[in-house]
């Protein structure tokens, strides 16, 4: 099965730093990349799509200056929370979906954990 | 908006029941409609989708499809304790299959 990796795992980090997190589709490659957020026992919401070689779009109410995404290859794209503060602890999920797959199957990093002190 | 409803639960059956997830969903255009499994702090799962009105069977998982009634289920028969989680419904909308939603997922617990 196609596999996707998302590091870190966890990060602890100050308010006002900023964190990245990659996304890598180990054994496919990835037409588009998701990043979604999910706070404690809420569901996944979408923050952005990400298209290789061109600038992500961005869902309703997301800052695209606070959550920079770069989607450089067909296997990479990172996550870069910028100046990051409390509220923005969560759990960050990163998927995709493979080129050329007729279906619309997502497959899903582990996730990141963020916490902000 | 577009939407997907489940209820959170927590559902619990015993051991060897059969585990009913129960969600609708707003966009009567939607194509595609996914069942993921998404254990505690870990990332979701796929467990099965279906296109198709109907059933469609996997293993111990039933995905049922009413697009009439714009209801989507999945049964899990003989259901195990290491099925306790929370199950996520997931619609992809009409004109395209990249972005999809998802509910809010129901928590099983599976009582030994």
């Amino acid at each position: 099965g196609a596999v996707v990796s998302q590091h870190p795992s966890r990060v602890i980090c100050k308010s006002g730093t900023s964190v990245k997190i990659e996304c890598r589709s180990l054994d496919f490659q990835a037409t588009t990349m998701f990043w979604y957020r999910q706070f404690p026992k809420q569901s996944l919401m979408l923050m952005a799509t990400s298209n290789e070689g061109s600038k992500a779009t961005y869902e309703q109410g997301v800052e695209k200056d606070k959550f920079l995404i770069n989607h450089a290859s067909l296997t990479l794209s990172t996550l870069t929370v910028t100046s990051a503060h409390p509220e923005d602890s969560s759990f960050y999920i990163c998927s995709a979906t493979r080129q050329g797959a007729d279906t619309g199957e997502l497959f899903f990093g582990e996730g990141s954990r963020l916490t902000v002190l | 908006q577009k939407e997907v409803e489940q209820n959170s639960g927590p559902l619990s059956v015993p051991e060897g029941a059969i585990a009913s997830l129960n969600c609708t969903y707003s966009d009567r255009g939607s194509q595609s409609f996914f069942w993921y499994r998404q254990y505690s702090g870990k990332s979701p799962e796929l467990i099965m989708f279906i296109y198709s009105n109907g059933d469609k069977e996997d293993g111990r998982f039933t995905a049922q499809l009413n697009k009439a009634s714009q209801y989507v289920s999945l049964l899990i028969r003989d259901s195990q304790p290491s099925d306790s989680a929370t199950y996520l419904c997931a619609v992809q909308p009409s004109g395209g299959y990249q972005k999809v939603t998802f509910g809010i997922g129901t928590k099983l617990q599976v009582i030994p």
